[in-house]
């Protein structure tokens, strides 16, 4: 059974800092790996999708690295700014369980003023 | 193009009603998923339907839980008898079809049983 992990729950940083969130999962047969973003009151919105295959994609100020072997993403996102505050979500699409995915609890980010 | 829809945004229900949520995708868009998020742990996912098929429900709970999507209208989630630990947010999302992994997700049903 596929477990997904992610360090640290809670992180808190000064405006300006460059920072990096961790996801681990235990089943590295996967298809895909998703990060997503959780405001309050709010539904997800999907930031970036890592195809097995690929090492790495990036959009605008975010960059997530993957690899697959270790079990192991990190979402790097440059310049923190107030508004990037949120819970992040890491996600993973099995090989062969479908299109469902299986998400980690999240990290919940607030980047101060 | 509107997201997608789920209403209503807040339900509230006594233990043993029953609870109906709604979701209407984006445009287009013929597969749903829904996922529930109990208090203080993950997203679970939950049942994955195609216009008037399920495909895959293997995260429902086996008793008094359905899920729906006909060729006309919203996908519903419908609880029966509700109990205080179904308590929870339910998420709807969409994608337009098999070959776009691109998930769109609603803004949710928090369910609260008294």
């Amino acid at each position: 059974k596929q477990e997904v992990t992610q360090i640290p729950a809670a992180l808190s940083v000064p405006e300006g800092e460059n920072l990096v969130l961790n996801c681990s999962f235990t089943d590295s047969a996967i298809y895909n790996l998703q990060w997503f973003r959780q405001d309050p009151g709010k539904g997800l919105t999907s930031l970036l999708l890592i195809q097995s295959s690929q090492r790495e994609q990036t959009s605008g100020r975010l960059n997530a690295s993957l690899d697959k072997s270790s079990g192991r993403s990190t979402l790097y996102i440059a310049a923190s700014q107030p508004g990037d505050s949120a819970t992040y979500l890491c996600a993973v699409r099995q090989e062969t369980s479908g299109s469902r995915l299986t998400f980690g609890e999240g990290t919940q980010l607030t980047v101060n003023p | 193009n509107a997201g997608v829809m789920q209403n209503p945004r807040h339900l509230v229900r006594r233990r043993g009603q029953e609870a109906r949520l709604r979701c209407s995708p984006m445009k287009g868009h013929s597969h749903v998923y829904w996922y529930r998020q109990l208090p203080e742990e993950g997203l679970k996912f939950m049942v994955y339907l195609q216009k008037e098929n399920i495909i895959d429900e293997s995260g429902m709970p086996k008793e008094r839980f359905s899920a729906e999507f006909p060729k006309e209208g919203p996908s519903i989630l419908r609880i029966q008898q509700v109990v205080r630990g179904d308590s929870a947010a339910y998420f709807c999302a969409s994608r337009p079809s098999a070959n776009n992994e691109k998930l769109f997700f609603g803004s949710g049903t928090q369910l609260s049983v008294l």
